[in-house]
Parts: structure tokens; sequence; C-alpha cells
């Protein structure tokens, strides 16, 4: 069966540090996969996507940037955060176009 | 493009009760529907789906049918447990702006709590 891990779980980071956020899925192949960001409020917005190794998409332009080194490994970075990056950090994945399985998620507070 | 409107509450409800939550959708044909659940600190769970018009996606007593003459895909339960207590996300593929169907459009939630 397939799993998806997200670490670390929790993280508090100052102002202006860098990030990386990691997700991998086990037991499938070439999925694609997703970075959403959930703000307090609840909505979710999606930041990125990947359909293949080195390949991303970005939704929503931003202080951060997402990269694939390896099929099933998706990062989420920053070079430098801002208090409006916290959040709680979603990493999905999917087989084709529809349905997506969420990872337990990682929440970052910015201070 | 595509959207989905989803009754926010929250909806505060005694255990053993009825439970309805609302969701209507535009979509340009006919996706397949989704409905999510995240339970408190958790990433969000795949609950049900329907993939064609008055389809019946079910699980764990919860009960959704997509209903295309009303654009519809509410989500319903007979009885609601106090473990039912989370937030509720109706969804379907495709964005505001149209584009890729690799992003699914989520409505904004609705937080449910059942009380004993």
């Amino acid at each position: 069966s397939q799993t998806i891990h997200q670490w670390p779980a929790t993280l508090v980071q100052p102002v202006g540090s860098p990030l990386s956020l990691e997700c991998t899925v086990e037991g499938t192949s070439n999925p694609n996969l997703y970075w959403y960001r959930q703000a307090a409020g609840r909505g979710l917005q999606l930041l990125f996507y990947s359909v293949g190794i080195g390949q991303i998409s970005s939704e929503v332009p931003q202080n951060l940037s997402a990269s694939r080194p390896q099929d099933r490994q998706f990062i989420l970075s920053s070079k430098k955060l801002l208090l409006s990056d916290s959040g709680f950090y979603l990493c999905a994945w999917s087989v084709g176009e529809e349905t997506q399985y969420f990872g337990p998620g990682t929440r970052l507070l910015v201070l | 493009g595509n959207s989905v409107t989803q009754m926010e509450g929250p909806v505060t409800l005694s255990e053993e009760a009825f439970l309805t939550i609302n969701c209507t959708y535009t979509a340009t044909g006919y996706p397949s529907l989704f409905w999510y659940v995240q339970y408190p600190g958790e990433g969000l769970q795949l609950l049900l789906k329907a993939t064609k018009a008055d389809d019946k996606g079910s699980n764990k007593g919860f009960e959704a049918t997509y209903r295309k003459e009303t654009t519809s895909f509410h989500l319903e339960k007979g009885s609601v447990q106090v473990s039912d207590s989370a937030v509720y996300f109706c969804a379907l593929p495709g964005g505001d702006s149209g584009g890729s169907n690799y992003k699914l459009t989520f409505g904004k939630g609705t937080l449910l709590t059942v009380n004993p």
C-alpha cells in the first residue's frame, strides 16, 4: 500500500531564515506530487505541483520554491522566511489527475 | 472554470443527530467530486468520492450523491458520533480560472463539533 511521509512535523523558525520541508511517497511510481498551504481559517492553497522529476509548476508567486530531485521526493524551500509563511503545509500525491492523498502535514511557525 | 461553494458553519450537533453539509459546484463537464475530512492537527483524508452523475459515494456511514440537475454533492450522515468532529471539505478537479485538472479546488471547509 502507499504511504506518504512529511518532516519535520513541527518547525519554529525566525524571520529571514531558510526553510526546507521534505515529503516522500512509498509504494507507487511516478506519482504527481503537490504542496498545499493551509493558513488559519482552514482554506487550502495549492502552491506547487509536479508531474515528474525536475518538473515543477507554480500556482502562486511567492518566496517559496519546490524541487523534485527523485521520483518520490518533493521538497519545499525558502531562502528567507517571512512572517506570512506561517501555516500548515501539506504534501499530497496522486496517480493521474484526480484523487489526491495527503500527508500528515508540517506546522510552521515563523517568529 | 471550476468552483465549489460549501456551507461554512460551524455546525454543532448532539451525538446521534442527523448531519447535512451542503456543497454546490460549478464545473465544465462532469468532473469527479470529493469529500475530504481533516481531524484536529492532522492532514486531509479522503472520505468519499463520486465519479459520475447519480453516483453515491459512501464511507464510515457518510454518504453523498452526485446530482447534476442541482449541481450538488451534499454530505449526509444519519447518526453522528463525537469522533466525527472534524473539518469537512468538498472538492473537485480543476481551478477557478480553468487550466489543469491537476489542481483540486476546495471549499472553505465546515467545522463540525459533535457533543456527547
